[in-house]
């Protein structure tokens, strides 16, 4: 089992350049979670997914958007990147039973210029 | 709402002194589950522990000790004869139940992270 994946692991944008953070799970969870890590702020949660074909807001959506299209895979996606978005971004997933236990990612470090 | 408080930013120690992070969490659920994580410098994010909130009992692993207390709404983290190696950000968390009345889907609230260095 591969666990939590994310791609890419790092990247630059420039402002107003777009793209795609992908989060893929072996486990068949059906939750799963985008954070942002900034420092002195610990993480905050930006959108989050209850299973397939569904999405919520969280604390930090502004500037971001999800899909969850296949249940493995939770995409977040940045129309028009802006400095204020650069950050560690950290996906996680957990099963709907069993406590809380989330899996997390390795983090992608994202920097826009 | 929930809310995740570390009060020490940073804390500073020379190797072998015992350290404690503090953390006080506000939830209005009875049903909810804490957490503490260790961030190295290689910048993942290590499990270290859960506690669900039915379970007061203290916990000792290895150095590491947790001191959960309801009445007080902490979570305090010890780390005994610190080491070089537990040099990191250590970040409590909060995460409600999910069903039993929980509407957070699971989701975790973390605290602003303690810096903890240990100095050889």
């Amino acid at each position: 089992n591969a666990g939590v994946t994310q791609t890419p692991k790092f990247r630059v944008l420039k402002t107003g350049q777009s793209m795609t953070l992908l989060c893929a799970q072996d486990m068949n969870h059906e939750y799963m979670y985008w954070y942002r890590q900034d420092p002195g702020m610990g993480l905050r949660l930006i959108h989050y997914s209850v299973g397939e074909g569904t999405t919520a807001k969280g604390e930090v959506p502004d500037g971001y958007n999800v899909s969850r299209l296949k249940k493995q895979n939770f995409l977040l996606g940045l129309e028009s990147a802006a400095p204020s978005q650069t950050s560690v971004y950290f996906c996680a997933s957990r099963a709907t039973s069993g406590g809380a236990w989330q899996y997390f990612g390795p983090g992608t470090r994202l920097t826009v210029l | 709402a929930q809310k995740v408080t570390q009060a020490q930013t940073e804390i500073s120690v020379v190797e072998k002194e015992d350290v404690t992070l503090d953390c006080v969490y506000e939830t209005r659920d009875t049903t909810y589950y804490l957490f503490w994580y260790k961030q190295p410098p290689s910048g993942e994010l290590v499990f270290l522990i859960r506690r669900n909130s039915f379970d007061e009992q203290n916990e000792i692993s290895g150095r590491y000790s947790w001191n959960f207390q309801k009445s007080t709404s902490s979570f305090n983290f010890t780390i005994t004869a610190s080491q070089v190696v537990d040099s990191a950000v250590y970040f409590c968390a909060l995460s409600e139940a999910v069903g039993a009345g929980g509407t957070s889907y699971g989701k975790l609230t973390f605290g602003q992270g303690t810096i903890l260095t240990v100095h050889p």
